[in-house]
């Protein structure tokens, strides 16, 4: 079952900050985020593993609630850069794919 | 280092017709996987591969075949397809980055745009 984006899409402009958020129905395991450029292939940003942790990527970073089985995607002071649709994927202990949520478009603009 | 190559980029097809898809990755990796992308709908996992000769389905694996007869290759088939296979398709190979489970990420290619009429 696909895990759940919020919000589909948000409008920034360029320096403001923004948060993606990631639920799932299903006990999980990892949390993975992605971003995919328009007419591009989906890139990977980082990976949260069981146990609550949080990781920073830039001006990017995340973190995983296992017990709310939620994640959080932050991006701090925003860069023209960052627009793109951003994905996220979850995994199951025992399992060997990556089942990601319908995505989140954002866009910045100066 | 060409990573995960993906043919062809586009393709239009009639309905009825069969086509492959192929991926390729230089990586050596284990895990293989078809997904396709739709507005709206995100990324849906079709079908994977865990090693050579291995096989699974995915989230919506109906119309599809897929086979795996060297590690470094993995076809998604359609024999005969649908307006509703209208869509783009990714590949994507795992790298295992750690010991825990759960540990990895994704190689994705730069997709095949396929339309059926």
């Amino acid at each position: 079952q696909q895990p759940v984006q919020s919000p589909q899409a948000v409008i920034l402009r360029e320096g403001e900050d923004a948060v993606i958020n990631c639920s799932s129905s299903k006990a999980l395991y990892s949390v993975h985020w992605y971003r995919q450029k328009h007419g591009e292939a989906p890139v990977f940003l980082m990976i949260l593993l069981k146990g609550g942790e949080q990781k920073g990527h830039d001006k990017i970073s995340a973190s995983f609630n296992e017990k709310k089985q939620q994640s959080s995607l932050y991006l701090t002071a925003s860069q023209l850069s960052y627009s793109g649709t951003y994905f996220c994927g979850t995994g199951s202990t025992g399992g060997f794919k990556t089942i990601f949520g319908a995505g989140t478009r954002l866009f910045v603009k100066a | 280092n060409a990573g995960v190559t993906q043919t062809p980029k586009f393709r239009v097809l009639k309905t009825g017709q069969s086509m492959t898809l192929l991926c390729a990755q230089d990586m050596n990796h284990e895990y293989m996987y078809w997904y396709r992308q739709d507005p709206g709908m995100g990324l849906r996992l079709i079908h994977y591969s865990v090693g050579e000769g291995t096989t699974a389905k995915g989230e919506v694996p109906d119309g599809y075949n897929v086979s795996r007869l060297k590690k470094q290759n993995f076809l998604l088939g359609l024999e005969s397809a649908a307006p509703s296979q209208t869509s783009v398709y990714f590949c994507a190979s795992r790298l295992r980055t750690g010991i825990q489970e759960g540990n990895e990420k994704l190689f994705f290619g730069s997709g095949t745009q396929l339309s059926v009429l």
